[in-house]
């Protein structure tokens, strides 16, 4: 099964900080994903990227950036956390957009 | 409103019992659907998909796609305490790069 690990697994960052969650995947994978989990959501696409060196908006990209400098690596970037921004994220893989998509195990982050 | 809605939130069906999970689109453009499930603490893993109307089998799993109501469903048979777990509906469109998740629900099998 493919491999996505994610790192850190939790994280306390406070109010104003800079955050950057990492994701990693060993399966050449061509498209990578950021969501966030609440509950009452579901999952929501933050950004997501089609191969290294691109990054595109998903459904709630505001306050979040991306940088995907290689096929097996995806980082989200919270240049100004806030409490709002407090939640779990999930990094996933996947190759054509309607294959199965493999997710990391998550990354709780709090923002205080 | 969610372009992907799931019904019921919560849902507990005896051990060897039948599950049944709904979800409904309100666009027209998905072309496909998944059924992923995920245990607490874990990530979401892939159950199956479907694409064509009619059921799809998969051991205890069976998905049923109706495109003209925008309405997929997954029946687990036989559940096991295993099985207890948050099931997502996702829906995209063939040759996108992205699908929508549903909220979710949340099925307890009670021993």
């Amino acid at each position: 099964e493919a491999a996505v690990t994610q790192s850190p697994r939790n994280k306390v960052a406070v109010t104003g900080g800079k955050v950057t969650l990492s994701c990693n995947q060993t399966n050449n994978h061509n498209n990578m994903y950021w969501y966030r989990q609440d509950t009452g959501h579901g999952l929501r696409l933050i950004h997501y990227s089609y191969g290294a060196g691109s990054t595109e908006k998903g459904d709630i990209p505001d306050g979040y950036k991306a940088s995907r400098p290689s096929q097996e690596n995806f980082s989200l970037i919270l240049e100004l956390a806030t409490p709002s921004q407090t939640s779990v994220y999930f990094c996933a893989s996947g190759d054509a957009g309607e294959d199965t998509q493999y997710f990391g195990p998550g990354t709780r982050l709090l923002v205080l | 409103q969610q372009k992907v809605q799931q019904s019921p939130e919560s849902l507990s069906v005896p051990e060897g019992g039948m599950a049944s999970l709904n979800c409904t689109s309100s666009d027209r453009n998905f072309q496909y659907f998944w059924w992923y499930r995920q245990h607490s603490g874990e990530g979401p893993k892939a159950l199956m998909s479907i694409f064509s109307d009619g059921d799809k089998k998969e051991g205890r799993f069976t998905a049923h796609l109706n495109k003209a109501s925008l309405h997929v469903s997954l029946h687990i048979r036989d559940s096991q305490p295993s099985d207890s777990a948050l099931y997502f509906c996702a829906a995209g469109n063939t040759g996108n790069y992205k699908y929508v998740f549903g909220a979710g629900t949340r099925l307890k099998v009670i021993a």
